[in-house]
């Protein structure tokens, strides 16, 4: 069995300061691994993905985020949040079999202050 | 050029009622999803078409039936509609299973009085 826990159902930064959403991960087999964004509004959009490459995962809009096997983690980080940055970000889990299906997080919303 | 169109984007209906939402990706792509997203946000997926083929099937209840007429269409048919049935539905697609992107569609936000 898959899951994600991303801890903290809200987040609130400022402007240009370091945006750190975190996303704890179970799986039994190896995980692929994804963060999503949703836009008030709108569908989810893919920000980036971890499928056993490289550890170090860099997506759109200057997102990154690290896989760390030993800790289970896999959080999405920006250096410097912009107030376009502001939605709903969603951690999802899925294994690497035919027919395996995406597990979401509960999501966590991110405000930017000015 | 919408990648993954949802029709309608809203919809209020009754208890009771039985309604369709349809959706349609001219991105090509083998398999298709229906996932509900409820009022907390909380995303989950109901079920999944790769070529026209039944691959995935949660455990809703059998009033909700998809229908892919073919692989660039999985339309969502709900009977006897209940309250508990309002959130929000999106339809994706993606290329293949698993863990290829998934493209979402804007949804579908069903309200049921």
């Amino acid at each position: 069995a898959q899951s994600v826990t991303q801890l903290g159902s809200h987040v609130s930064v400022s402007e240009g300061a370091l945006v750190l959403l975190r996303c704890n991960y179970s799986s039994s087999v190896p995980p692929y691994l994804f963060w999503y964004v949703q836009y008030p509004n709108q569908g989810l959009q893919l920000l980036l993905k971890y499928t056993s490459a490289a550890t170090l995962v860099k997506g759109i809009n200057g997102f990154e985020a690290e896989f760390k096997k030993s800790e289970t983690s896999f959080h999405l980080t920006k250096p410097s949040a912009h107030m376009s940055d502001a939605a709903e970000y969603f951690c999802a889990v899925s294994g690497p079999e035919r027919a395996s299906k995406i597990i979401f997080g509960s999501g966590t919303r991110l405000s930017i202050r000015p | 050029d919408t990648a993954v169109s949802q029709t309608p984007k809203y919809l209020v209906t009754q208890m009771g009622n039985d309604k369709s939402i349809k959706c349609e990706q001219n991105l090509g792509h083998d398999t298709m999803y229906w996932y509900k997203q409820d009022s907390k946000k909380f995303l989950k997926i109901m079920f999944s078409y790769n070529n026209k083929e039944l691959i995935i099937n949660e455990t809703v209840p059998n009033r909700f039936s998809p229908k892919s007429p073919d692989k660039a269409h999985l339309n969502l048919h709900i009977n006897s509609l209940e309250l508990g049935d309002s959130a929000v539905y999106f339809c994706a697609s993606s290329q293949d299973e698993g863990t290829y992107e998934q493209y979402f569609g804007p949804g579908t936000r069903l309200t049921v009085t």
